[in-house]
């Protein structure tokens, strides 16, 4: 039960590359978010899939896109990086249950360290 | 926007010490509440979840939850120095979307 993995752990990429960041989970978890993570800014989420076949933006979406596809993997793309796009990238899955008494807790896979020169 | 505010630190206590980190939010409507260790280059670790008003233990760890004020807290009983780590506070309001604060550096001397 390998919870949340992430490939790769490292990348270096120079600017007007292109990669995509997998992710994958066998928690069997509808709810998947890709977030990053500066110094001084905090978590910030970039896309969210509330369920398989959808995918919203959040905070920092401008220079990425995502595609879910399927109920266990959910891919982030940087179509043409940049160094502002250098930081540390993190999948999570969200135990879904909207009802009364409910935590909707988020598990973080390990991360992805991106530096774009 | 929702805002999720924690004092950065660093908060430094002694061996066996009781560490309190704090956190406020600006979303009356938030309806859960959570804390996240994170140690130095690894992704965050869920440690507790809070969603009523008062207090949850498990472990050396309590959660205290005050909606009225819009304020949560974790304290740490006998901390260790493994506990060393950066504490983020994270609030979800009526949707899947969890808002992280900044965090709080602690540091736990021997």
């Amino acid at each position: 039960n390998a919870g949340v993995t992430q490939t790769p752990k490292f990348q270096v990429l120079k600017t007007g590359q292109s990669m995509t960041l997998q992710c994958a989970q066998d928690m069997n978890h509808n709810s998947m978010y890709w977030y990053r993570q500066d110094p001084g800014m905090g978590l910030r989420l970039i896309y969210y899939s509330a369920s398989e076949g959808t995918t919203d933006k959040g905070e920092v979406p401008n220079g990425y896109n995502v595609s879910r596809l399927n109920k266990r993997e959910f891919s982030l793309r940087l179509e043409s990086a940049a160094p502002s796009q250098t930081s540390v990238y993190f999948c999570a899955t969200g135990r879904d249950n909207l009802g009364l008494g409910s935590y909707n807790e988020q598990f973080f896979g390990p991360g992805t360290r991106l530096t774009v020169l | 926007q929702k805002e999720v505010e924690q004092n950065s630190g660093p908060l430094s206590v002694p061996e066996g010490a009781i560490a309190s980190l704090n956190c406020t939010y600006s979303d009356r409507v938030s309806q859960s509440f959570f804390w996240y260790r994170q140690y130095s280059g690894k992704s965050p670790e869920l440690i507790m979840s809070i969603y009523s008003n008062g207090d949850k233990e498990d472990g050396r760890f309590t959660a205290q939850l005050n909606k009225a004020s819009q304020y949560v807290s974790l304290l740490i009983r006998d901390s260790q120095p493994s506990d060393s780590a950066t504490y983020l506070c994270a609030v979800r309001g009526s949707n899947y979307k969890l808002t992280f604060g900044k965090g709080t550096l602690l540091t736990v001397n021997p």
